[in-house]
Parts: structure tokens; sequence; C-alpha cells
């Protein structure tokens, strides 16, 4: 199947730095990124969609200065997140699909704890 | 607006059948997902209904109809390793996902 690879598995940093979470799409092309961010024992919560070589589409509410997305190629997206603050603290997500009909194939998530 | 809706939690004994029912009122329909995610995993892909019909794979089966916007997920012969949070996803006429809020499954021995 579809395999989604994301790095880091968990990172954490200090207030005020940045952090970057890399998505890859190891054996598909992945025309359509799509970020998510899941608070404990919440739902999923979509940031921002990204298609390759486009800016990507923020979800209400959500800082796209804060929250940079790139979708460079068909197999990479990144999410950095600027000037980390301890209430980004979460779990972050990734997924991809090559096809609007397909599914989405995710990466294992990112916990992210900023002190 | 846009509606899924499923039980927030459901509870059922190790080798039994369970069913997850899922509503749904969107813009548009493209298909129906079901996921499952682990405490503290990401989801992975479970099955995907776009006709009518029940869609069997292993002992999970997962059956549509789209007059009545409505949705469930069969699991058989529950393992303890079932126990996970169970997503219902439609895909809009925009190609989007709106996600419902999952019903987390217990499973008892």
């Amino acid at each position: 199947g579809a395999v989604v690879s994301q790095h880091p598995s968990w990172v954490i940093c200090k207030s005020g730095t940045s952090v970057k979470i890399e998505c890859r799409s190891l054996d598909f092309q992945a025309t359509t990124m799509f970020w998510y961010r899941q608070f404990p024992k919440q739902s999923l919560m979509l940031m921002a969609t990204s298609n390759e070589g486009s800016k990507a589409t923020y979800e209400q509410g959500v800082e796209k200065d804060k929250f940079l997305i790139n979708h460079a190629s068909l197999t990479l997206s990144t999410l950095t997140v600027t000037s980390a603050h301890p209430e980004d603290s979460s779990f972050y997500i990734c997924s991809g699909r090559d096809r609007e009909y397909s599914p989405l194939h995710f990466g294992n998530g990112t916990r992210l704890t900023v002190t | 607006g846009q509606n899924i809706d499923q039980p927030t939690e459901m509870t059922a004994t190790e080798g039994a059948i369970v069913q997850i029912n899922c509503t749904y009122q969107t813009s548009g329909f493209n298909g129906l997902f079901w996921y499952q995610q682990h405490a503290g995993e990401a989801p992975t892909f479970l099955s995907y209904n776009v006709l009518d019909g029940l869609e069997e794979k292993g002992r999970f089966s997962s059956f549509l109809s789209r007059s009545k916007g409505y949705s469930y997920l069969l699991l058989k012969e529950l393992q303890m390793k079932d126990s996970a949070s169970y997503l219902c996803a439609v895909m809009d006429s925009n190609y989007q996902l709106i996600w419902g809020a999952g019903t987390k499954l217990i499973i008892k021995p």
C-alpha cells in the first residue's frame, strides 16, 4: 500500500524557536497534501491543503505566517512551525493522495512539545 | 452546513460483532471513508464506499446507502487489538474530506 514517511516522530523545542516537519510519499506521487493537527482526545483538525507547486490553502483560524507549508515536489511537503509557543504543542499529521478520489494516506505523525 | 454524526463511544466483547454507524449531510458526495486510529497514532485507511451496498474486507465490512446518508462499519470476531477510534469521513463535491469526531471502541475480554 501507499506509504507516507513523516519526520521527526517527536520533537521538543523551546518557546520562540522554529520546527520543521517533513512528509514524504515513498511510493506514489502526492499531488495533494493535507496537514492536520490533533489535540488529545479531540478530532483531527485540518490546518491546510497544498497542491504541488502551488501556495497552500489554509483553514479559517490557522495563521499562514506561523505555519509555513511548502509542497515543492510531488513527493515532499514540509510544515514549519515558526516562533513556537506552548499552545502549539500538539500531534501534527500529514497525509497525501495522488488523485481526487483516492483515500488519504497518513504519515505516522509528529508529536510536538514546546517548553 | 456539513455534518457527520457517529457515536462517541461503544463497548463490545472480544469475539463478538459490533456495528458503528455514521450519518452524514454534506455538500455533494464523492465517497465515504472509514479509518482506524489507535491512541497516539495516525489514522490508517480501512475502506472506501462510493456506491450503495456492502464492501467486505476480511473481518471488516462497510455499508453505504447514499439515499439515506448512512454508512456503517461492521467488525466481526473482535480482537483486543481492535480497540481504537474509528473515523468516518465523507468526500464532498470539492473533493475535500469532512471528518466525523470518531467513535472510540472499547473491547472487553
